[in-house]
């Protein structure tokens, strides 16, 4: 089946910095996108999520872009804080559940 | 706090135990769900309950049995686990069961099978 991915494994930036983590999806399918994040010993927690019929989305400190001609997706953290520090996980909705992608490290330094 | 509880959050057990993991929540939601989360892998699908009907199976072994006595409570019961099921198990829960809702998870039980 079709799957999601990302790019890189480990971000690190320092605190301050803008963060840019990025998903490749390749279901054209797929009209829903969620961004989750994951602590250390806690469940994944929601971001934002995005609908195909969005090109960008913003929410407190975070944007999710989406671009459907490359199938690609990015969140935005604005201004890092180490307590953003966590995996992140981007998911695509299509005709079943969510798929998930294996996530990226977020590190930020202070 | 997502409203979603999970016990216990650690479990150690052998490979000839039997045990079950528990799961609530406080959401109001018709669908729940049970994740296994391994190392370095994508959150797997496991079980997926709409109003209290098993609705999606994606071949899990049958050591793993879930219950769902209601639309707040689920269950994932396990008996001659392999070490290799060692993970995270999480629950989640949703609004209707749909393809496009968010998820809420709760923290996982960490478990490991010896």
């Amino acid at each position: 089946g079709e799957s999601v991915g990302l790019h890189l494994p480990t971000l690190s930036v320092q605190e301050g910095d803008n963060s840019i983590i990025n998903c490749a999806y390749s279901n054209s399918a797929s009209d829903y996108f969620i961004w989750y994040k994951q602590e250390s010993g806690k469940g994944p927690q929601f971001i934002i999520d995005i609908r195909s019929n969005m090109d960008k989305r913003q929410g407190q400190r975070v944007t999710v872009l989406l671009n459907k001609t490359v199938k690609h997706l990015s969140l935005q953290i604005a201004a890092t804080q180490p307590g953003d520090s966590a995996v992140y996980f981007c998911a695509e909705g299509g005709y079943s559940t969510l798929t998930f992608g294996k996530g990226t490290m977020l590190l930020v330094s202070p | 706090e997502t409203g979603v509880t999970q016990t216990p959050r650690h479990l150690v057990m052998g490979m000839t135990n039997k045990k079950s993991l528990k799961c609530e929540q406080h959401l109001g939601h018709n669908a729940m769900y049970w994740y296994k989360q391994s190392a370095k892998k994508p959150l797997e699908l496991m079980f997926v309950y709409s109003l209290e009907e098993r609705v999606e199976n994606n071949s899990v072994p049958s050591r793993f049995s879930p219950e769902c006595p209601n639309s707040s409570h689920l269950f994932l019961h396990l008996h001659t686990l392999q070490p290799e099921d060692s993970a995270l198990y999480l629950c989640a829960s949703s609004p209707r069961g749909g393809a496009k809702e968010k998820l809420f998870f709760g923290s996982g039980t960490q478990l490991s099978v010896l």
